[in-house]
């Protein structure tokens, strides 16, 4: 079946360094591939997303490329700010499975000033 | 714009007890409909999802059971509750015909004990 495997955390970075959070996806076919994050007590939102191969999502200075060839979609930023403390999941969806989210464990980011 | 509800946002219930917990959707018409769980430890698992009024989709054999009673109302219920349903349940939506993308409630906190 469909898994998503991410960095075991949690992560602690200093403000300003960068940051990976690796993702490997198990999956047939040619999934849409998602990093969503989840505040401390909020419900999850939409980072970013790739639906394709070499597709690069991006926001909030946050990117991942979706690689085909490694079936890995890292999400980076090149200085993270103590306002990205939260928990990033990896997640896809895999065409024709009615568009269900399959979400991996989760990775908790914590920056210190 | 659309907007998703969820209530209540904490719960703290005995075991045993029954549970309905309620989902709505504002600003879109016929709306794919899940609900996912996070529990301690666990990640984000998909619990069950609609794709209309009264059709349900269970993902996990479970204590829980789902309804649609209107388009925009998905509402998780369950008769006698137990310490496992302990966790932090997300519903979300997705527009048919505008991407795969979900988008997520604030989510409701619920502890069994």
């Amino acid at each position: 079946g469909d898994s998503v495997t991410q960095m075991e955390g949690p992560v602690t970075l200093s403000e300003e360094a960068f940051l990976t959070i690796n993702c490997t996806y198990t999956a047939t076919g040619y999934p849409s591939l998602f990093w969503y994050v989840q505040y401390p007590g909020e419900g999850l939102q939409l980072l970013l997303k790739a639906t394709k191969a070499d597709d690069k999502g991006s926001n909030k200075g946050f990117e991942a490329t979706y690689r085909k060839e490694t079936t890995s979609f890292h999400l980076e930023k090149g200085s993270v700010q103590v306002s990205d403390s939260a928990v990033y999941f990896c997640a896809l969806i895999r065409q024709g499975s009615n568009y269900k989210l399959t979400f991996g464990k989760g990775t908790l980011l914590t920056v210190n000033p | 714009s659309q907007t998703i509800h969820q209530w209540p946002a904490t719960l703290v219930q005995p075991v045993g007890s029954p549970l309905s917990l309620e989902c709505t959707v504002e600003g879109t018409s016929n709306p794919n409909l899940y609900w996912y769980r996070q529990a301690a430890g666990r990640g984000l698992q998909l619990l069950f999802y609609s794709v209309g009024i009264g059709q349900i989709s269970s993902e996990v054999p479970q204590n829980l059971s789902a309804s649609r009673p209107q388009d925009r109302q998905f509402i998780l219920s369950s008769k006698k509750l137990l310490l496992s349903d302990s966790g932090f349940y997300l519903c979300a939506w997705r527009t048919r015909g505008q991407g795969e993308t979900q988008y997520f409630g604030p989510g409701t906190r619920l502890l069994v004990l």
